[in-house]
């Protein structure tokens, strides 16, 4: 079974603070996603990756940035996180046979 | 227009009932296509993959797929209130290099007892 995991449930930050989200993929896959999920919005894709050290802008990039070091490991980073950036946070992966999976997400509040 | 386009509201339905879910999708060289359920406070999960026209049945899930009229359906036989989720219509968008997936909005089940 394909597991995604990312290193918290939930996450309380001020706003400024440097945020820090990582995501785990045991399943050797190439290509990484983040999104983010708000009521109403849907899924709405961040950054994607689809091989170590490269990335590619999604849909809402602004304010965020990624880092893939390893193949199993994708970062999303908040230089500088603020209100708007409240969200439930989605992780996922996909190999080469297009299904993918998700993590089970960081539900992050800033204040 | 809008990628995956899922403008269904929430759907009630009785315990014991079909559900029947729709989605239209823009890019016509898409081939893959998917339906995630998700649950409150919960990620998606696949239930249904398709591509290819026709019914594909798994369990009391079926997946229906037209791509001349570019549209997917997923139909849930004998709704049980543990289906009482959030489903989510997914397309695969082809780019050079890679590709990436497409969601509609969701649409909303709740299953009466």
């Amino acid at each position: 079974d394909v597991k995604v995991t990312q290193s918290s449930r939930y996450l309380v930050k001020r706003t400024g603070e440097k945020v820090f989200l990582e995501c785990v993929q045991d399943m050797d896959h190439e290509n990484m996603f983040w999104y983010r999920q708000d009521p109403g919005l849907g899924l709405r894709l961040i950054y994607f990756s689809y091989d170590v050290k490269m990335k590619e802008k999604g849909d809402i990039p602004e304010g965020y940035s990624v880092s893939r070091e390893k193949k199993e490991r994708f970062s999303l980073i908040l230089e500088s996180a603020s209100t708007n950036q409240t969200s439930m946070y989605l992780c996922a992966s996909r190999g080469n046979i297009e299904t993918q999976y998700f993590g089970p997400g960081t539900r992050l509040l800033v204040l | 227009q809008k990628e995956v386009e899922q403008n269904s509201g929430p759907l009630s339905v009785p315990e014991g009932a079909i559900a029947s879910l729709n989605c239209t999708y823009s890019d016509r060289v898409s081939q893959s296509f998917f339906w995630y359920r998700q649950y409150s406070g919960k990620s998606p999960e696949l239930i249904m993959s398709i591509y290819s026209n026709g019914d594909k049945e798994d369990g009391r899930f079926t997946a229906q797929l037209n791509k001349a009229s570019q549209y997917v359906s997923l139909l849930i036989r004998d709704s049980q209130p543990s289906d009482s989720a959030t489903y989510l219509c997914a397309v695969n968008i082809p780019a050079e290099g890679n590709n990436r997936l497409a969601f509609g909005k969701g649409n909303q089940v709740v299953v009466i007892p």
